[in-house]
């Protein structure tokens, strides 16, 4: 079964990077969709953006701006960076997969989440 | 972006109970609608894709219905593990979009 852990600061100054990794075990990353989704209280849960084939993404428009997500074969490993971030980031972020098929965009696993605060 | 609305926002229900929550799509999606549920604490878990197709190790007593705008999720018997909040979720076009959720609470 595939496991997925996101990790990175719980705590970011507005203005900053956000930056979290999510590891896969159980299964090569060099397959499948890898998404990236957050859940906060004001705006329930949001796509954020997705990679696959090894490198080409797809990105939520409302955060293109200021969104990359690569991956990292060789470390089992995808990650996300949000730049300029404001409280309005502050939220649970979840690591997910999907099939290897865009019409397969429902997500079997998720990591367990973790809480990025943005707060001086 | 395709706005996903789901109805009620907020249930009471007893165990045992046939319960029923509507996820309406502000565009066509065909059958590309996905279910979730959530506990507190937790990430959501997927319950049924594509409108019907029940997810691997998902009880029998879950099923969903619909096609084109309107979706339904149903639960036949609701058992105590069932108290949860509820997401839809479609996958015709990205961005993808969940609905607001159902909050499915103990009467």
């Amino acid at each position: 079964q595939v496991q997925l852990q996101e990790s990175g600061p719980g705590l970011v100054k507005p203005s900053e990077t956000l930056s979290l990794t999510c590891t896969v075990s159980g299964g090569s990353i060099s397959s499948y969709y890898w998404s990236w989704i957050r859940q906060s209280p004001g705006k329930g849960l949001e796509w954020i953006g997705y990679i696959y084939n090894r490198g080409s993404t797809i990105y939520n428009p409302s955060l293109k701006s200021r969104l990359t997500i690569s991956i990292d074969t060789s470390k089992n490993q995808f990650s996300l960076k949000l730049s300029s971030v404001t409280a309005a980031d502050t939220a649970v972020y979840y690591c997910a997969r999907q099939p290897d098929d865009f019409w397969s965009g429902y997500y079997i696993d998720w990591g367990q989440g973790t809480l990025v605060t943005v707060s001086s | 972006d395709i706005q996903m609305t789901q109805s009620p926002s907020s249930l009471s229900a007893s165990v045992g109970d046939r319960v029923t929550i509507t996820c309406r799509a502000s565009q066509t999606i065909s059958n590309h609608l996905n279910w979730y549920q959530q506990k507190p604490g937790k990430a959501p878990n997927l319950l049924i894709y594509d409108t019907s197709n029940l997810h691997s190790g998902v009880p029998s007593r879950f099923s969903g219905s619909g096609s084109g705008t309107a979706f339904t999720l149903t639960v036949s018997s609701l058992q105590p593990d069932d108290f949860a909040t509820y997401y839809c979720q479609q996958s015709y076009s990205t961005p993808r979009t969940f609905g607001q959720g159902t909050k499915v609470e103990i009467k």
